[in-house]
């Protein structure tokens, strides 16, 4: 079955440093997302990517962040300088319209954990 | 682990029982519904859903069922077995289908 893929599966970096997180969405869909996740809270929207332009994002999403597809197969996000409390897990979605509607079933991948220190 | 921020509500289920997870929203327009299986270290995992112009709708052990007057969607799953236990939360679209709230969770225990 395909799967959503995303590496590294943890990534520790230092204050202030830039970080890129990749995730390799389901090959035929055409909308990719990005959540996060704090420990022990709800997962948090933070972007939606189609057509290569954002098409929504959310107040968590400001000048520090960024999505990119650079090819046909990779969707990442960038933090250009990251703070302590970027520290979360970090899910890459992607979903396609199903036949007959507009509701789009979302697969997420396993995650990111990044840690700022 | 202990939980930073938001407290989880916990729900423990004997084995073979039917369980029952709540989900309020405040949106009134808000017109598509997922619930969401999240297992530790893993990302959330879709259920089941449920549009707006429906108040019931059933898979396989699943159901929802959407209350909108009062604002309100369940998640049953009926004989609850050990590979339920996670963590469910409800996740809603309103105003285009490209943003999502989630909920903020229920970790579902399952005592054998």
């Amino acid at each position: 079955e395909p799967e959503v893929t995303q590496t590294p599966s943890h990534q520790v970096t230092q204050m202030g440093q830039e970080v890129i997180l990749r995730c390799v969405p389901i090959s035929n869909h055409l909308y990719f997302y990005w959540y996060r996740q704090i420990l022990g809270q709800k997962v948090e929207f933070l972007v939606s990517f189609y057509n290569n332009e954002i098409s929504e994002k959310s107040e968590i999403f400001d000048d520090q962040f960024s999505v990119e597809r650079p090819d046909g197969s990779n969707f990442t996000l960038k933090i250009r300088s990251t703070k302590l409390e970027d520290s979360a897990m970090y899910f890459c979605a992607s979903s396609t319209p199903t036949a007959g509607g507009n509701y789009y079933e979302q697969y997420f991948g396993p995650g990111t954990r990044l840690t700022v220190t | 682990g202990e939980s930073v921020g938001l407290h989880l509500p916990t729900l423990s289920v004997q084995e073979g029982d039917n369980s029952i997870i709540n989900c309020a929203y405040s949106n009134s327009a808000s017109d598509y519904f997922i619930w969401y299986k999240q297992e530790s270290g893993k990302g959330p995992q879709f259920i089941i859903d449920i549009r707006s112009n429906m108040d019931k709708r059933q898979g396989q052990r699943v159901t929802v069922l959407l209350n909108k007057t009062v604002k309100h969607l369940s998640l049953q799953i009926a004989a609850t077995q050990p590979g339920d236990s996670a963590v469910y939360f409800c996740a809603v679209f309103s105003g285009g289908y490209q943003k999502v709230t989630f909920g903020t969770g229920t970790k579902l225990q399952v005592i054998p």
